[in-house]
């Protein structure tokens, strides 16, 4: 079945400095989202990304949708204390009126 | 203001017992998940409906149990037979434009059976 893969799992920065997750899927997606759950929070949608090669920003916050509509990274520049939570990247599955969700990347911004 | 409600934001359980967990939305959308994540993993599928009066499986659904009579609600049944029901259970809606199909989520409810 369809798999969607994050990595890193985990990932510890200064604050200041950059950060980036990638998102990998088994099968060509029609298009994919990235939400952001704050700790102990829930998911809250960012953005979703549909045309291949397609790449949209968020202030600090690139996102990228690769060639091949299989592939994804987010890439936040200067991180702050505000941007800690974990991120997850979601493809359809199906019908489309489901998602597959990446296992997330947990980003910690150390003061 | 229009959102999801889930209720109660904890909730404590013995083991063996059934317990339902409530959802409700007044966004007025088609569709409604419930979700499980457990601790430094993803949200995994357990429920879904895309209308009042039908539902279908996700992943993991084996000891669960859902219903949908009414647009606004999708309650939640955690079983006996869920082998391990201690988790973070999220209940989600969304709207379908097209491909357009942004997730609004509930504040979850935290499970514990004990």
């Amino acid at each position: 079945g369809q798999q969607v893969m994050q990595i890193p799992q985990y990932q510890h920065v200064q604050e200041g400095e950059d950060f980036t997750t990638y998102c990998n899927s088994s099968t060509t997606l029609s298009n994919i989202q990235w939400y952001k759950q704050r700790p102990g929070g829930h998911p809250v949608f960012l953005i979703q990304l549909v045309k291949s090669g397609e790449v949209k920003k968020q202030k600090r916050l690139t996102f990228q949708f690769g060639e091949a509509k299989k592939n994804s990274s987010l890439h936040i520049t200067a991180t702050q204390t505000t941007d800690v939570g974990t991120y997850f990247c979601a493809g359809p599955k199906g019908s489309a009126r489901q998602l597959t969700f990446g296992s997330g990347t947990q980003l910690t911004v150390l003061p | 203001d229009g959102g999801i409600t889930q209720s109660p934001k904890y909730l404590f359980r013995k083991e063996g017992q059934n317990v339902t967990l409530s959802c409700e939305q007044n966004l007025n959308h088609d569709a409604m998940y419930w979700y499980r994540q457990d601790p430094g993993q993803g949200l995994r599928l357990i429920y879904y409906s895309q209308i009042v009066n039908d539902f279908q499986k996700g992943d993991i659904a084996e000891g669960y149990s859902v219903s949908r009579e009414k647009k606004e609600s999708f309650p939640l049944t955690v079983t006996s037979a869920q082998k391990n029901p201690t988790a973070f259970y999220l209940c989600a809606s969304s709207i379908y434009f097209g491909t357009y199909n942004e997730q609004f989520f509930g504040p979850g409810t935290r499970l514990t059976v004990l």
